[in-house]
């Protein structure tokens, strides 16, 4: 089984909508990432979070939110899509004496 | 300007050729650096970590230059399964924490 889910894989939907991204991890680490990827510019951060009671936001915090309701499971929300948050999105992992991030298969959001 | 920039890509190599990436980083409160691959569609997967003195990693070899803020990663032997993209990955601390991930530089191995 894999260490790091997401779920949805895929998901389409229209202009305006709420959405919620779920990540789970069985790797028992304290801290976990949210990044989107968009062709030519990278993974750019959207909020991590270093143990339940922290939230942090990155690079590109605006109109994501987040929740952390366990240590294995942290979830990203887009209270009002719009078609720019069209991107293949990442869950990721790690542990704080080692600097390795693992990896989620991702989601592919599309907004029409 | 990027934080981190790499080689514009793709790089077409024949099998059993020698290729080399380049990436710099602008923050020297960088601390720790890697490169990680990804496959198409596929999620990122840390392919080694880069230390000052060099490492190896059979025909993968990693250098960082400090002074130069530059890091290299070096394919010896290509085979066909090193076709991904490698992303460059530098840690750094400056009261907070961030990761900044290169844009990735695609690399096809042809037969």
């Amino acid at each position: 089984d894999a260490d790091v889910t997401q779920t949805p894989r895929n998901r389409i939907t229209k202009t305006g909508k709420r959405i919620m991204l779920e990540c789970s991890q069985t790797k028992g680490h304290d801290r976990m990432y949210w990044y989107r990827q968009d062709p030519g510019l990278g993974l750019q951060l959207i909020y991590y979070s270093f143990d339940v009671k922290d939230i942090n936001k990155g690079e590109i915090s605006d109109g994501y939110s987040v929740s952390r309701q366990a240590q294995a499971k942290f979830s990203l929300s887009l209270e009002s899509a719009i078609p720019n948050q069209t991107a293949l999105y990442f869950c990721a992992t790690s542990d704080p004496t080692d600097h390795e991030q693992f990896f989620g298969p991702g989601t592919r959001l599309t907004v029409l | 300007r990027k934080e981190v920039e790499q080689d514009p890509g793709p790089f077409n190599v024949p099998e059993g050729a020698t290729v080399a990436f380049n990436c710099t980083y602008s923050n020297s409160a960088s601390q720790s650096f890697f490169w990680y691959r990804q496959d198409c569609r596929k999620e990122p997967k840390l392919l080694m970590s880069v230390y000052s003195s060099g490492n190896e990693d059979g025909r993968f070899t990693a250098q960082l230059n400090r002074a130069s803020q530059y890091i290299s990663l070096l394919i010896r032997d290509s085979k066909l399964s090193d076709s991904a993209t490698y992303l460059c990955v530098v840690n750094v601390r400056t009261g907070g924490f961030k990761t900044i991930f290169g844009a990735g530089t695609r690399l096809f191995v042809k037969a």
